[in-house]
């Protein structure tokens, strides 16, 4: 079935960085989603991207939908010790059950002070 | 906002018992899901519902079942716990449709079988 490839799977960095992470389908997709899990919490979604080519910030977050939607991308910049926890991809699966989102496996992301 | 609440945060259970994991979402939403998240192995649906009484397989439904007797609330089945069901479990909703406006998520429970 349909998949979603998120890479890295881990980062280390040290405080002040920027980071970037990319979520990857074979599949063509519709709506990309990114979300964030901090340490022993459920997901938050932070950013939603619904057409190609889109660029959207949240703070110091920037995530882009790609021009072959297919894939997608989150940058972090000027990294803070909050910043710690998985970012997950999503997007509907409209292959399967009427609509599903599916979700990439999630970058984890440590930040050294 | 969205509130979707899990009734436990932590639970410890023995091995063969009978554990229920119970959902609860507070804005009319059509959809509830339940997943588990193991490390590297991301999120993996076990079970879904688009309305009261109806409930649907998804990726790993074996070893549980769930019930949606009403709409605000979905719950999660384990007949008979065991070992390799220790796992944090995530509940999450979702307005009907397709979800291009993504799925609210409870702040999950964290079951060990023991």
């Amino acid at each position: 079935g349909q998949q979603l490839n998120q890479s890295p799977q881990s980062m280390f960095i040290q405080e002040g960085e920027d980071v970037s992470m990319n979520c990857t389908s074979s599949s063509i997709f519709n709506t990309w989603l990114w979300y964030k899990q901090d340490p022993g919490e459920g997901p938050v979604l932070l950013i939603a991207l619904y057409k190609a080519g889109e660029l959207t910030s949240n703070g110091r977050l920037t995530a882009q939908f790609g021009i072959t939607r297919k894939d997608s991308f989150l940058n972090i910049s000027a990294s803070i010790p909050s910043d710690v926890g998985i970012y997950f991809c999503a997007g509907p699966h409209y292959g399967g059950s009427q609509g599903n989102l599916i979700f990439g496996k999630g970058t984890k992301l440590s930040v050294k002070p | 906002d969205v509130k979707v609440t899990q009734s436990s945060r932590y639970l410890v259970k023995r091995t063969g018992e009978k554990v229920f994991l119970e959902c609860v979402q507070d804005m009319d939403h059509e959809n509830m899901f339940w997943y588990r998240q193991d490390p590297g192995l991301g999120l993996r649906l076990i079970y879904f519902s688009y309305d009261v009484k109806m409930k649907e397989k998804g990726d790993i439904p074996e070893g549980y079942s769930v019930s949606r007797e009403k709409k605000e609330r979905f719950s999660l089945i384990l007949e008979s716990a065991s070992t390799n069901q220790t796992s944090m479990y995530l509940c999450a909703s979702s307005v009907t449709g397709p979800s291009d406006y993504g799925y609210t998520f409870g702040s999950g429970t964290r079951l060990t079988v023991v």
